[in-house]
């Protein structure tokens, strides 16, 4: 089954500490990861993805198809990263995007 | 500017009455979405569309309709609003063609059924 695993739904951290926000994945074949990020207030909209491979403001993701993992992470935590965070699945299996069940970010300062 | 709209951003209703959802985007895009979000929750995928004439139903089961006359509007029908309506409904739209494109998310109608 083609499914998007974030297995917490919040995480806390204080500014400077480093940030990792897992999410792991179930797909048959060669998936297209994404990280779509909500801000209070705004519209969901996409962070970054795995083919691009690019750091948009800190964040990096890695795709390590033996564990089946695409973690977010960003070395220092800023207050500004407060957020809901979603890890999403594409691919030829699947018509549409497959969307985790998210994880909210806290920095405190 | 290219972009997504939804009309109304807010709407606060009585049980049984018909609503229409509206969504629009100017990005040239194939495929459109609609999502069911509750607040700080998981995103439900309800309805998609890949163009004109086409709609698919998607994972969450759900009393609502859409229709896909002209591209760039995609609007959300629910024939008898109830309280377990209460959420917010979100918009997307992806360019569409063989590869994985990004998803644009409109703003949201946060509805409540009273």
């Amino acid at each position: 089954a083609q499914r998007v695993t974030q297995p917490e739904k919040l995480l806390s951290v204080f500014k400077g500490a480093p940030v990792e926000l897992k999410c792991n994945y179930s797909y048959s074949g060669s998936p297209e990861l994404f990280w779509y990020v909500q801000y209070s207030r705004q519209r969901l909209q996409l962070l970054l993805r795995h083919i691009s491979r690019e750091s948009i403001k800190g964040f990096t993701a890695d795709l390590n198809k033996g564990e089946t993992s695409f973690h977010l992470k960003k070395p220092f935590a800023q207050e500004e990263d407060s957020a809901m965070y979603y890890c999403a699945l594409s691919g030829y299996n699947t018509d549409k995007l497959i969307f985790g069940t998210g994880t909210r970010l806290q920095v405190f300062p | 500017e290219a972009d997504i709209y939804q009309t109304p951003r807010y709407l606060v209703i009585g049980t049984g009455k018909k609503i229409t959802l509206e969504c629009s985007q100017t990005m040239g895009h194939d495929k459109m979405y609609w999502y069911q979000q509750d607040p700080g929750m998981e995103l439900h995928l309800i309805h998609y569309s890949y163009g004109v004439n086409s709609t698919e139903k998607g994972d969450l089961s759900s009393e609502s309709t859409v229709s896909r006359i002209r591209t760039e509007h995609f609007p959300l029908t629910l024939e008898s609003a109830r309280p377990s309506h209460t959420s917010q409904y979100l918009c997307a739209s992806e360019r569409g063609g063989g590869a994985f494109y990004t998803q644009y998310f409109g703003p949201g109608t946060r509805l409540t059924v009273l």
